[in-house]
């Protein structure tokens, strides 16, 4: 069965760091792009970041570029977020995700499985 | 980037009712979208993709049409487990982008 566990959530006061963690199971882990996205309290989803396979290739939206960073360590089957100088209104869940290619060399990317996703909170 | 407008935003129905909810991209998106489900304090389940493929697992009651730049997801036979709110998404380009969602109440 496919499994993806987030970790590392939290409350972090505004300016602070936070690297987010998300093991997968129950599959070849290095053969996904994966991604993370996120959903601030009462509103829809927000992607976030995709990362390659093999982690040569990564996007993000562009309000979040400079400030996150998505990462992978295929040997420990795991994703990462790391979020710095974090806002309020970065305040949501955050959800791993695996994703499928639905094009050969998967430049279009579907989402399939997700994992139950971990609060991060940022106040002060 | 590329802005995906849902319709209805909510709607209630009964048990047994058949509904749809409309998605509209901003741009033609080819056929790169997707249809998720959300049911409160719950991560959201992958229904559909590439317009009208169910994900594994996902009963045929979901029905997803369309291309370009309209989608429609039809539900056949309201069940309770089918309550909850509905959110579209396209992978077409970067940034990927859901709709705004359609939560499907009880009437």
């Amino acid at each position: 069965e496919v499994q993806l566990v987030e970790f590392g959530g939290g409350l972090v006061q505004p300016g602070g760091s936070l690297r987010l963690s998300c093991v997968g199971s129950g599959f070849t882990f290095s053969n996904y792009w994966m991604t993370w996205v996120r959903q601030a309290p009462g509103k829809g989803p927000e992607w976030v970041a995709n990362i390659k396979h093999d982690g040569s290739e990564k996007y993000y939206v562009d309000s979040l570029k400079g400030r996150f960073t998505i990462s992978r360590d295929n040997a420990q089957n795991s994703l990462y977020l790391q979020m710095n100088s974090l806002r309020v209104e970065d305040t949501a869940v955050y959800y791993c995700a695996r994703l499928y290619c639905d094009t050969p060399l998967c430049q279009k990317v579907y989402f399939q499985q997700w994992g139950q996703g971990t609060l991060v909170t940022v106040s002060s | 980037d590329i802005q995906m407008t849902q319709s209805p935003s909510s709607l209630s129905a009964s048990v047994g009712d058949r509904v749809t909810i409309t998605c509209r991209a901003s741009q033609d998106i080819g056929n790169f979208l997707g249809w998720f489900q959300q049911k409160p304090g719950k991560a959201p389940k992958s229904l559909i993709y590439a317009v009208s493929t169910l994900q594994a697992g996902v009963p045929s009651k979901f029905r997803g049409s369309g291309s370009g730049t309209d989608f429609t997801l039809t539900i056949s036979s309201l069940r309770p487990e089918d309550f909850a709110t509905y959110y579209c998404q396209q992978y077409y380009n970067y940034p990927l982008t859901f709709g705004g969602g359609t939560k499907v109440e009880v009437k």
